[in-house]
């Protein structure tokens, strides 16, 4: 199957910080991104969509100044948390489409953010 | 409006044993996909099976297997003699085209496979 990969897998920060989480596709291209976050024990919610070259759909509730997110590149594709609080601590996953849709859809190894 | 239900929150049963996760979907659209993956305490999510909403056939992988009926709107998955690296947190997922392709995840069911 294609390949995803995420980076990096875990990143602790301080609050007031901003980082940066990369999404790649590396042996195909991926038009549509998606990125999704997962609170301990709890399901992955679905944050927002992103297309290369357009701007990203966000979710209901999901703040657009806070997740920001880029799509410059069909294998690539970024989510950056901007002035991290220890509530932004959570699991952040992103899955890239292949072809029409999300018939077939790879995740990555997902990102374990941790603000202190 | 699209919705997948997991209602088996955590499952433990003694290995050998065989366990059904339960999947219970919602969409009106008449073309969607089904998932299911696993994600073991690594986080990862692993990728079981994916069914279109054209194919009712019931499938075998190994110890896997999975039984798709739209006229109940579920697509069950069970485990046969189960065993102890089984245990995972397993998430039934569905895609809808007139949903914008995005994956909904249901809540996901803890599976615990006792040895």
């Amino acid at each position: 199957g294609a390949v995803v990969s995420q980076h990096p897998s875990r990143v602790i920060c301080k609050s007031g910080t901003s980082v940066k989480i990369e999404c790649r596709s590396l042996d195909f291209q991926a038009t549509t991104m998606f990125w999704y976050r997962q609170f301990p024990k709890q399901s992955l919610m679905l944050m927002a969509t992103s297309n290369e070259g357009s701007k990203a759909t966000y979710e209901q509730g999901v703040e657009k100044d806070k997740f920001l997110i880029n799509h410059a590149s069909l294998t690539l594709s970024t989510l950056t948390v901007t002035s991290a609080h220890p509530e932004d601590s959570s699991f952040y996953i992103c899955s890239a489409g292949r072809g029409r849709g999300v018939t077939e859809a790879f995740f990555g190894q997902g990102t374990r953010l941790t603000v202190v | 409006a699209q919705k997948v239900t997991q209602a088996q929150t955590e499952i433990s049963v003694v290995e050998k044993e065989d366990v059904t996760l339960d999947c219970v979907y919602e969409t009106r659209d008449t073309t969607y996909y089904l998932f299911w993956y696993k994600q073991p305490p690594s986080g990862e999510l692993v990728f079981l099976i994916r069914r279109n909403s054209f194919d009712e056939q019931n499938e075998i992988s190994g110890r896997y297997s999975w039984n798709f009926q739209k006229s109940t709107s579920s697509f069950n998955f069970t485990i046969t003699a189960s065993q102890v690296v089984d245990s995972a947190v397993y998430f039934c997922a569905l895609s809808a085209v007139r949903g914008g392709d995005k994956i909904i995840f249901g809540k996901g069911t803890r599976l615990h496979i006792l040895p």
